[in-house]
C-alpha cells in the first residue's frame, strides 16, 4: 500500500467513448501528478497540480482533461482518444513541487488503458 | 536537450551483486532518484542522492558523481524478488523529474 490509490486498474475504451481515471492520496501531500508510461519509454509528465492549482501542462492534447477538486483527489477525463494513447497512466503525489528538502513522489499502481 | 541513459536490460544470478548505471544531461540538478517498479505495480522510491558519494541502505547502495553526470545503483546479495525495473530520475532546475526509460533486471537462480 503506497498511500496513492488509482481506479480503475484496467480500462478498455473505444475512440468515441468518454471515461475518467481517478486518483486519491492519503498522505496529506499538496502536489499531485499525472504521468504516461509507455513500454520501454521514460515516464512522461502530463500535468502537475500544486495546492489544487495546475502548474504544469506539458503540451498534452486537449483530449486529456485533468481536474483537481481538492489536494487529495485528482481526475483525468478522457474523450475521443487515439490508439496511440494506450499506455499505463500513473498518478503520483508529493509534499511540494519545489523544495530544498527531498521531495519524494509516491506513485499509485496505475490504470492500464487500451484504446480500440 | 535533457537526457537520462540507462541500460535496457540486465541479467544477474541470485546471491550475486549487480550495478545499474545511469548517466544524465539535464538543465540544472536538484538531486537524483532511483525507483523500483515490479511488473504491474507502482514505482517505489529506493534512494536519493544530491551530494557526491555513496548512500547505503541495507542491500542497496546508490552513488553519485555530479561532475561526471553519473550515478549507479548497487544491489548486493540478489534475491529473486529483486527482479524488477529500476528507474533513474533527475530533478532539474524547475524541480521536475526527468526520467530514464528504466532497466529491467532479471535474476536467475
Amino acid at each position: 500500500e503506497t498511500g496513492v490509490t488509482q481506479t480503475p486498474r484496467h480500462l478498455v475504451m473505444g475512440m468515441t467513448n468518454k471515461k475518467s481515471l481517478k486518483c486519491e492520496q492519503h498522505l496529506g501531500h499538496n502536489a499531485m501528478y499525472w504521468y504516461k508510461q509507455s513500454a520501454k519509454k521514460p515516464l512522461e509528465l502530463m500535468f502537475v497540480y500544486n495546492f489544487k492549482e495546475q502548474t504544469e501542462n506539458n503540451s498534452v492534447p486537449s483530449r486529456f482533461s485533468p481536474e483537481c477538486p481538492n489536494s487529495s483527489h485528482l481526475f483525468l477525463h478522457l474523450h475521443t482518444l487515439q490508439p496511440e494513447d494506450s499506455a499505463l497512466y500513473l498518478c503520483a503525489s508529493s509534499p511540494f513541487t519545489e523544495a530544498l528538502e527531498v521531495n519524494i513522489q509516491y506513485f499509485g499502481a496505475g490504470t492500464r488503458l487500451s484504446v480500440l | 536537450g535533457q537526457n537520462i541513459d540507462q541500460p535496457t536490460e540486465m541479467t544477474a544470478t541470485e546471491g550475486a551483486i549487480v550495478q545499474i548505471n545511469c548517466t544524465y544531461q539535464t538543465s540544472g540538478f536538484n538531486g537524483l532518484f532511483w525507483y523500483q517498479q515490479h511488473a504491474g505495480e507502482a514505482p517505489t522510491f529506493l534512494s536519493y542522492n544530491v551530494l557526491d558519494g555513496l548512500e547505503e541502505k541495507g542491500r542497496f547502495s546508490s552513488f553519485l558523481s555530479r561532475s561526471k553526470g553519473y550515478s549507479y545503483l548497487l544491489l548486493k546479495e540478489l534475491q529473486m524478488k529483486d527482479s524488477a525495473s529500476y528507474l533513474c530520475a533527475v530533478m532539474d532546475s524547475n524541480y521536475q523529474l526527468i526520467w530514464g526509460a528504466g532497466t529491467k533486471l532479471i535474476i536467475k537462480p
